[in-house]
Parts: C-alpha cells; sequence; structure tokens
C-alpha cells in the first residue's frame, strides 16, 4: 500500500464552483502536510502546509483529520486557473516527503 | 530571488551512455532533494542531502544512480550505463530547513533511447 494515496480524478467543476477532495496517508507517525499543485509538464509549486488542524489561504482550504488519517483540500469560488494537478505530500521523519499521485481539476467556463 | 534551478532542461541519451544532470539550490537552502517523476505517476525520492551530514541515498534504484553536492550547494546526479526505464523527469527540490515546505526547479526530462 502506498503511503499517500489521492483519487486521481478527475474533477471537472464549472467555473465558480466549489471543490474539494482527499488524500489518505498509511503512516500514522506523519506530522506535517504539504499540497502542491503541478500544470502540465511543470515542476510542483507549494500551494499550502499543514502543520496542524488545517490551514487557509484565500480560496484554497486545507483541514487534516488525524483520527481519519486524511487531509482535504478545498477550492472556493473555482477560476480557469485552478485547472491542475494537486499533489498531496506527508512528512513521516524530520525531511522525508511521501507525495501522492495527484488529483486532477479541471475548471471549464 | 532565484530559484531552484536545473540543467539540462532536456537530456536524450542512448542506451548505455552516462549522463549528468545537474541542480543548483536556493540560495541558502541547507536540504537538498532529488526527485523523479514518470509519465503521470508521483514523484518518487531519490536522495537527500543536509548540509555537512551524509546524505540519504536510500530512494535511488540502483548502483547506477550516484550523488554528490559540492560545498553545500550545487548538486549533481549522475546515471551510468542508462536503460530505457531510466527515462523520467528528475526534480531537484531545496528547503531552507529539515521539515519546511520543498521547493522544485523545473526539472530536467530525460529520455534514453
Amino acid at each position: 500500500r502506498k503511503e499517500v494515496e489521492q483519487d486521481p480524478g478527475p474533477f471537472n467543476v464549472p467555473e465558480g464552483a466549489t471543490v474539494a477532495f482527499n488524500c489518505t496517508y498509511s503512516n500514522s507517525a506523519s506530522q506535517s502536510f504539504f499540497w502542491y499543485r503541478q500544470d502540465c509538464r511543470k515542476e510542483p509549486k507549494l500551494l499550502m502546509s499543514v502543520y496542524s488542524s488545517g490551514n487557509e489561504d484565500g480560496r484554497f482550504t486545507a483541514q487534516l483529520n488525524r483520527a481519519s488519517q486524511y487531509i482535504s483540500l478545498l477550492i472556493r469560488d473555482s477560476k480557469l486557473s485552478d485547472s491542475a494537478t494537486y499533489l498531496c505530500a506527508g512528512r513521516s521523519n524530520d525531511y522525508k516527503l511521501s507525495f501522492g499521485a495527484g488529483t486532477t481539476v479541471t475548471v471549464r467556463a | 530571488g532565484a530559484g531552484v534551478s536545473q540543467s539540462p532542461s532536456n537530456k536524450v541519451t542512448e542506451k548505455g551512455k552516462d549522463v549528468e544532470l545537474r541542480c543548483d539550490p536556493i540560495s541558502g537552502h541547507t536540504a537538498l532533494y532529488w526527485y523523479r517523476q514518470s509519465l503521470g505517476q508521483g514523484l518518487e525520492f531519490l536522495i537527500y542531502f543536509q548540509g555537512n551530514s551524509a546524505p540519504d541515498k536510500s530512494g535511488l534504484p540502483s548502483d547506477r544512480f550516484s550523488a554528490e553536492r559540492t560545498g553545500g550547494s550545487v548538486s549533481t546526479l549522475t546515471i551510468q550505463r542508462t536503460q530505457q526505464e531510466d527515462s523520467a523527469v528528475y526534480l531537484c527540490a531545496s528547503s531552507s530547513r529539515q521539515g519546511a515546505g520543498q521547493f522544485f526547479g523545473p526539472g530536467t526530462r530525460l529520455t534514453v533511447l
């Protein structure tokens, strides 16, 4: 079983809608989590860090549920520019991140 | 400020040849990571450098892979006797300290014919 798993999607949503998706992790010792966005043929870009129960940055909200071992990302008022693959990563020791394979989101006009 | 840079951006090589990939981390970042990403896959950890500590090489897939980091800054990933299954995007990342978010370079797309 992979350490971090994500629903690959795709999640197709209209502009302005809210979209949310989860990332599950198997290592209960994971201490912190990160959401990255990756555009086609580009490098991952850090979107948000989550060190406690959650984090919010503008239209993006991440929530961590340690009891059920998942972390979610919610995007409100979706923009066309939000179309990307979203990678979840968990930090299981002092430095190593385990990445999920990503969730594809497509926002349509 | 300048981000992580990598060179070359693309590399096409023949099976059996050696390749060298370079990473220049963000200035002042002590931690440096190498990953590879195959088409449609997640990131596979390869190796980690932190300051003068011994690197964590646990992710290197075979002894054909090696990496070094000189002077605590630039890093080179070397793949000897390349195989077709080595074809992937090789990404380098750096962070300001252990446990902090990692910032990625644009990657080197390696194609082994």
